[in-house]
């Protein structure tokens, strides 16, 4: 099993600009989230979705949309890039609650928004 | 809502000396809480978790962390510290209210001299 895939692995983006963090699964989970990480600040939730269709937003959803077509599949968009959005950005889902089933991690998405 | 506190962004210790990361937590109900390790450029991974059944939860790698309700802590604990630990630790909450979502810590490193 590959797991959680996430590419790219790093991206540079101009302020302004647009682009899609791709993000795929092979176990079947119903939820998938989008964290991101900044030093000193820990993960905090951007989106997620407990299955195909539905998503609800998370702790900084500001400048960023998700969509779940598929199960296996939840990117990430970010309309018009900013600054303030350099960071790492981890994919993770899971198979059913958090008590009885970790979050498994992609290896994340560096991204710099100069 | 609930949330935790890591106490220490930075850990240094020696080679077989004792391991102690701190996290205190906050809610207003019954929690399931988390410790998740994150080595250089990888995502993270469950290290152990309680779920109200035991409070003293034993992980992989050694690790182990006693649930306090009277504290409110969950402290995670190695009695004898490998290089290869060296890490960041990211302690997580969650609570049994709809579909659990995870909000971590900031996340403690460990350093481990020689």
């Amino acid at each position: 099993n590959a797991g959680v895939t996430q590419t790219p692995k790093f991206q540079v983006l101009k302020t302004g600009q647009s682009m899609t963090l791709q993000c795929a699964q092979d176990m079947n989970h119903e939820y998938m989230s989008w964290y991101r990480q900044d030093p000193g600040m820990g993960l905090r939730l951007i989106h997620y979705s407990v299955g195909a269709g539905i998503t609800d937003q998370g702790e900084v959803p500001n400048g960023y949309n998700v969509s779940r077509s598929t199960t296996e599949d939840f990117p990430l968009r970010l309309l018009s890039a900013a600054p303030s959005q350099t960071s790492v950005y981890f994919c993770a889902s899971r198979g059913g609650q958090a008590y009885n089933s970790p979050l498994h991690f992609g290896n994340g998405t560096r991204l710099t928004v100069t | 809502a609930q949330s935790v506190t890591q106490l220490g962004s930075h850990v240094s210790v020696s080679e077989g000396a004792l391991v102690l990361l701190r996290c205190n937590y906050s809610s207003s109900v019954p929690p399931y809480l988390f410790w998740y390790v994150q080595y250089p450029n990888q995502g993270l991974q469950l290290l152990l978790k309680y779920t109200s059944a035991a409070t003293l939860v034993k992980g992989i790698n050694g690790f182990e962390a006693e649930f306090k309700k009277s504290e409110t802590s969950f402290h995670l604990t190695k009695p004898s510290a490998h290089m290869s630990d060296a890490a960041e630790y990211f302690c997580a909450v969650s609570v049994n209210t709809g579909f659990q979502k995870l909000v971590f810590g900031t996340g403690t490193r460990l350093l481990v001299s020689p």
